[in-house]
């Protein structure tokens, strides 16, 4: 099955400065790649996807890239606030017909420094 | 659109009973949906997937005896643990597949944090 790592486990920066956290998967045949935001006791929010036939996309100050040939995507955050202080996970999903389940990242705890 | 409800959003129990926790998918129909278990501190560990109709599948080293599954209609799941120990102490979170954007995205319930005293 899917093998998803993901990295650094914690991560902190100055308010304003920009974050990056990356991750890695097993499955070349993987075509969807989420990135989601969980705050504590939350429910995982999507914050930003990537289908595999397109190398990069952005939304306002997040953007995520995906390179299929080594088999990793990463998530960029400019302009970092305090509110982006969260745990990201990041997901893979192979096809399977239908019945395509959700491989998670072990997380990263972001912290932004006011 | 595409908003999941569950219930309750916290439960406390004494070891040995029963608990049941449900997910809904109130504005569409979700034939098929996804518990996770999260305990502190780490990521999202699928359990099960549960298919409108059918028996659900659950993933290797869960146990379907303990954690029975019964998706009875198109917007209902139900997750109950059975014999509940301390172990089972967790924030069990489902999520149903649904097209809004052209594909097959989760969306995800709000959580049920459960403590086993």
């Amino acid at each position: 099955g899917e093998n998803v790592e993901q990295h650094p486990s914690t991560l902190s920066v100055q308010e304003g400065d920009s974050a990056v956290i990356k991750c890695t998967y097993s499955d070349s045949a993987s075509n969807y790649f989420p990135w989601y935001k969980q705050e504590l006791g939350k429910r995982p929010q999507l914050i930003i996807d990537i289908r595999s036939n397109v190398g990069e996309k952005k939304d306002q100050r997040i953007a995520v890239t995906l390179n299929k040939t080594a088999k990793h995507f990463s998530l960029h955050i400019t302009e970092t606030q305090p509110e982006d202080s969260a745990v990201y996970f990041c997901a893979a999903i192979p096809p399977n017909f239908g019945n395509e389940k959700l491989t998670f990242g072990t997380g990263t705890r972001l912290t932004i420094i006011p | 659109g595409a908003v999941v409800s569950q219930h309750p959003s916290w439960v406390i129990c004494k070891s040995g009973t029963s608990v049941k926790i449900e997910c809904r998918s109130l504005d569409f129909q979700a034939t098929t949906m996804f518990w996770y278990r999260q305990f502190p501190k780490q990521s999202l560990m699928l359990m099960a997937t549960s298919n409108e109709g059918s028996k659900a599948t659950y993933e290797q080293g869960v146990e379907k005896d303990k954690f029975l599954i019964n998706h009875a209609s198109l917007t209902l799941s139900t997750l109950t643990v059975t014999s509940a120990h301390p172990e089972d102490s967790s924030f069990y979170i489902c999520s149903a597949r649904h097209v809004l954007r052209g594909y097959n995205e989760q969306f995800f319930g709000p959580g049920t944090r459960l403590t086993v005293l």
